[in-house]
């Protein structure tokens, strides 16, 4: 079974600072899809990046990127230049090509001014 | 419009109660889901639709009965609920079922207290 791990249930950032959030998984498949969640206090999950295990190239979203270490199982997110709007709940999601969402336990990023 | 609109937005009932939570979008999605959050934990899938037609449900009780009327549309019917089933309870939507599209789209939740 596949699983995701993200081992910092609290991480905080100094604004205008960068942060990364670690993320682990455990997977057989090679075909599979792995993404990034923000929940802020208004509750709405949103979308904040995705990655395609077939590429090797991170993905790169403004200020958001990743460092996808595949052989290693490793899906970090980087935010630069953090604003006090990115405080919110991180999560660390994995799909597998015929799969459902599977989800980490989160990260609550706290951004201090 | 790139939203998913949930009403209501909290929802307080008793166990006797018959409630239904209304989840809808016109981004033309083909994929909707519904998914069960507790506080800082992450989200639990329940039921997917996919082109109106319920291809997944995770073995959830008879109490929570999903319905897709139409393409826009997806309600959750609740009924004799009991106290742990307060929680907050997410729809979502995907252009369609397949993983590289995933649920692209959350609503902002039913925030629901059985009482």
């Amino acid at each position: 079974a596949q699983t995701v791990t993200q081992s910092q249930p609290e991480m905080s950032v100094q604004e205008a600072e960068t942060v990364t959030l670690s993320c682990t998984y455990d997977t057989s498949e090679s075909d599979y899809y792995l993404f990034w969640y923000k929940q802020p206090p208004s509750r709405q999950m949103i979308l904040v990046i995705r990655q395609e295990a077939y590429k090797q190239q991170n993905a790169t979203e403004n200020r958001f990127s990743v460092n996808f270490q595949k052989a290693a199982k490793s899906f970090s997110l980087k935010i630069s230049d953090s604003q006090l709007g990115d405080a919110a709940m991180y999560f660390c999601a994995y799909r597998s090509a015929r799969g459902k969402l599977i989800f980490g336990q989160g990260t609550e990023l706290s951004v201090k001014p | 419009d790139t939203e998913v609109t949930q009403t209501p937005k909290h929802l307080v009932m008793g166990m006797t109660n018959k409630k239904s939570l209304k989840c809808e979008q016109h981004m033309g999605h083909r994929a909707m889901y519904w998914y069960k959050q507790k506080a800082k934990k992450p989200p639990e899938l329940m039921f997917v639709y996919s082109y109106e037609k319920l291809s997944i449900n995770e073995s959830v009780p008879s109490r929570f009965s999903p319905e897709c009327p139409n393409s826009s549309l997806l309600n959750l019917h609740l009924h004799a609920l009991q106290p742990e089933d307060s929680a907050l309870y997410l729809c979502a939507s995907s252009q369609g079922p397949g993983a590289q599209y995933t649920e692209a789209f959350f609503g902002q939740g039913t925030r629901l207290t059985v009482v």
